[in-house]
């Protein structure tokens, strides 16, 4: 079946350390995003990619990085410099925006804690 | 500007309607949409509006859109306990590649 696979669900890290996160979807969709999500903030976007080998950054982008080397995979790394990482992490997939009506697809997230 | 609100929390009884809303203040938005985030989840779209519209019914849910007032609403007739959730109302504004999102409702649904 079609759909986007966020992979670990859980995942611990240790302050100092650097982790990735797995975002792997067979839509054969062009664009996706991570947002993290916190407790009554909604989502918020990190990073976006509308075609392989090209990204950008979203509102809070700063302590993340990404690539989007194959259409199917968008890993997003946290690193030491993310000073608040713990929260729950979305990733999504699109057609790009630009094309008429645009129903975003959603991963089952990975909740992140640091310990 | 960009900003999309919500209340935080509602609670309705099996069987009454609910009624979620949402503002928005960026005139240029073109479709609305309302996703359902269960515990521990993704996010799960419901239903959408173009902003041409300003109803749109799909078996329990009816969508209904204010664009003079930038107001969004999401009623769901005969609410059940598997309705409890999280849901989000999010825009999608021209030139913008992303959708925007509200901090999300939470609905109980009290037996």
């Amino acid at each position: 079946d079609g759909g986007i696979t966020q992979s670990p669900k859980y995942l611990f890290r240790k302050e100092g350390q650097n982790v990735t996160l797995s975002c792997e979807q067979n839509l054969n969709h062009d664009a996706m995003y991570w947002y993290r999500q916190d407790p009554g903030q909604g989502l918020r976007l990190i990073y976006y990619s509308q075609i392989v080998n090209d990204f950008q950054k979203g509102d809070i982008a700063e302590g993340y990085s990404v690539s989007r080397e194959k259409k199917e995979s968008f890993p997003l790394t946290v690193t030491s410099a993310q000073k608040n990482p713990t929260a729950f992490y979305l990733c999504a997939s699109s057609i790009p925006l630009g094309q008429a009506n645009t129903e975003a697809f959603f991963g089952q997230g990975t909740r992140l804690t640091v310990v | 500007g960009e900003d999309v609100e919500q209340s935080l929390f509602l609670s309705v009884r099996e069987g009454d309607s609910s009624v979620i809303n949402c503002t928005y203040t960026d005139s240029s938005s073109t479709y609305l949409y309302w996703y359902k985030q269960e515990p521990g989840a993704g996010l799960q779209l419901l239903t959408y509006i173009f902003s041409n519209m300003d109803m749109k019914q799909d078996q329990r849910l009816t969508v209904l859109l204010n664009k003079k007032d930038k107001h969004l609403s999401l009623r769901i007739a005969d609410t059940q306990t598997g309705d409890s959730a999280i849901y989000f109302c999010a825009e999608r504004v021209a030139g913008r590649r992303a959708l925007t999102f509200g901090s999300g409702t939470r609905l109980q649904v009290q037996p």
